[in-house]
C-alpha cells in the first residue's frame, strides 16, 4: 500500500504525559498537513509543511504542540503535557505541489487522554 | 468568513434513491472544492472534487453541482446503496499569502441508506 500511513493508530495516555505521532506521506508528495478531528466534527487544520519548511501553524496549535518534518520526508507531531481536551483523532494528509491540490489522508491516530 | 456550512446534518435515503448534500461558503478566495467520504474509525477518503470554473462534475454515481454566484455546491449520489452509508464532508481549499494551502471542512453529513 503506497498511501499515507500513520502510527500509532491508537494511543491512550494519562494527563500530563507527552505523546508523539508519526506520519509517512505518499512518497512523491512534498506537501504535508496535520488536522485534528473531534467526534461529530469535520477535520480542523493544524499545520502545513512544504518540504521541510513549516509554513503555517493554526491558532489551535498551542505551545504544547510541535511538529517537524526533517528532510521533507516523514513528519512527527508531539503534544507535551497532554490535557483531556487533546483527546481527538489526529489526521495527516499529503499532496503534490502541482495539480489540483488533492489531499490524501491517512487513517489517523486516535488519542485518548485519561 | 472562512466557514463552510454543510446541511443536512443527517440523511436517510432508501436504496436506489438520490442523496443530496449541500454546502455554502462566503470566502471567494476558496479555489477548489473536494468532497470526502469517511467511515467510522477511518481517515477521510477523497470522493470527487471541482474547481470554481466548472458548474458540474460527474464521476460514476457521484455528481458535484457548483453555483459560483450563489457560493453553493452540492453532492448528489445517484442510485444510493447501503455501502454508501458513511459521513460525508465538503471542503474548500484556501491558499494564503504565506503560501499555505489548507482545507476548511464542513461539519459533515451522516448518510444512512436503507436496504
Amino acid at each position: 500500500d503506497t498511501g499515507v500511513s500513520q502510527n500509532p493508530r491508537h494511543k491512550i495516555t494519562k494527563r500530563g504525559q507527552n505523546v508523539t505521532f508519526r506520519c509517512d506521506p505518499i512518497s512523491e508528495h512534498n506537501r504535508l498537513y496535520w488536522y485534528r478531528q473531534t467526534l461529530g466534527q469535520g477535520p480542523e487544520f493544524l499545520t502545513y509543511f512544504q518540504n521541510e519548511a513549516q509554513l503555517e501553524k493554526s491558532r489551535l496549535l498551542s505551545d504544547r504542540f510541535s511538529a517537524e518534518r526533517p528532510k521533507g520526508s516523514f513528519s512527527t507531531l508531539e503534544i507535551q503535557r497532554t490535557e483531556q481536551g487533546d483527546s481527538a483523532m489526529y489526521l495527516c494528509a499529503s499532496s503534490l505541489s502541482r495539480g489540483f491540490y488533492e489531499q490524501y489522508f491517512g487513517p489517523g491516530t486516535r488519542l485518548t487522554v485519561t | 468568513q472562512q466557514q463552510v456550512k454543510q446541511s443536512p446534518q443527517s440523511l436517510i435515503v432508501q436504496k436506489g434513491g438520490i442523496s443530496i448534500i449541500n454546502c455554502a461558503y462566503e470566502n471567494t478566495a476558496f479555489d477548489y472544492f473536494p468532497w470526502y467520504q469517511q467511515f467510522p474509525g477511518k481517515g477521510p477518503a477523497l470522493l470527487i472534487a471541482i474547481r470554481p470554473d466548472v458548474s458540474e462534475k460527474k464521476e460514476g454515481r457521484f455528481t458535484i453541482s457548483f453555483n459560483k454566484s450563489a457560493k453553493q455546491f452540492s453532492l448528489h449520489i445517484m442510485d444510493s446503496q447501503p455501502g454508501d452509508s458513511a459521513t460525508y464532508f465538503c471542503a474548500a481549499n484556501l491558499r494564503t499569502t504565506s503560501g499555505t494551502y489548507k482545507y476548511i471542512f464542513g461539519t459533515g453529513t451522516r448518510l444512512k441508506v436503507l436496504a
